[in-house]
């Protein structure tokens, strides 16, 4: 079946612009993950979605990363004003629900901030 | 708070040899454990996990990983390396409730003839 989509693999914005990253989660997973991934680094924690709400947005950096998923299954995540620390891939994960469940991962978008 | 420390950012073995990679972990409650395997340009990929039943857990690929609670530990481990086993590997810990994961920083392996 369809694994997790990401869309788009590369973005190039510009110091201080809005960009909108989209998930696809695998149908039927309930739980929804967002991770950054720095160079050289292992995926760092952003947002976790129950359905519809988040339920642990404990990762978030600040007020400008926002994200939402709004019928519990496509998820955007929106970053405004960006800055060039921004810059990383993003990645996405879903899974059933459960703590022991497998999140299988998308293969991320690369976020480029000039 | 969890965390996950990977001793050997870069780790090269021989075609043949054993490959081990090394992971512990900290928690303060009963962990679950993950070692994921990422490809140049792909996505991360389900290894092997370790959710309190066998302690000695195997994988995909070949690959096996051994839950040493006195020792905090959670290594990868595989007896034979195949070229197509080079990538970068990453442990990771979850301490339940369906939410995150903690990832340690990686170990990249490379397979030499």
């Amino acid at each position: 079946g369809a694994g997790v989509s990401q869309t788009p693999s590369n973005k190039v914005t510009e110091k201080g612009k809005y960009v909108e990253l989209r998930c696809d989660p695998i149908s039927g997973h309930t739980a929804l993950y967002w991770y950054r991934q720095s160079l050289g680094q292992g995926p760092e924690f952003l947002i976790y979605f129950q359905g519809t709400g988040a339920a642990d947005d404990s990762g978030l950096p600040n007020d400008r990363f926002f994200a939402v998923r709004p019928e519990g299954s496509v998820s955007t995540l929106k970053i405004q004003r960006t800055e060039r620390g921004d810059s990383a891939v993003y990645l996405c994960a879903s899974s059933l629900g459960q703590g022991s469940d497998t999140q299988y991962f998308g293969p991320g978008t690369r976020l480029t901030v000039l | 708070a969890q965390s996950v420390t990977q001793l050997g950012s870069h780790v090269s073995v021989s075609e043949g040899a054993l490959v081990l990679l090394r992971c512990n972990y900290s928690s303060s409650v009963p962990p679950y454990l993950f070692w994921y395997v990422q490809y140049p340009n792909q996505g991360l990929q389900l290894l092997l996990k370790y959710t309190s039943a066998a302690t000695l857990v195997k994988g995909i690929n070949g690959f096996e990983a051994e839950f040493k609670k006195s020792e905090t530990s959670f290594h990868l481990t595989k007896p034979s390396a195949h070229m197509s086993d080079a990538a970068e590997y990453f442990c990771a810990v979850s301490t339940g409730g369906g939410n995150k994961l903690t990832f340690g920083t990686g170990t990249q392996l490379k397979v030499e003839l």
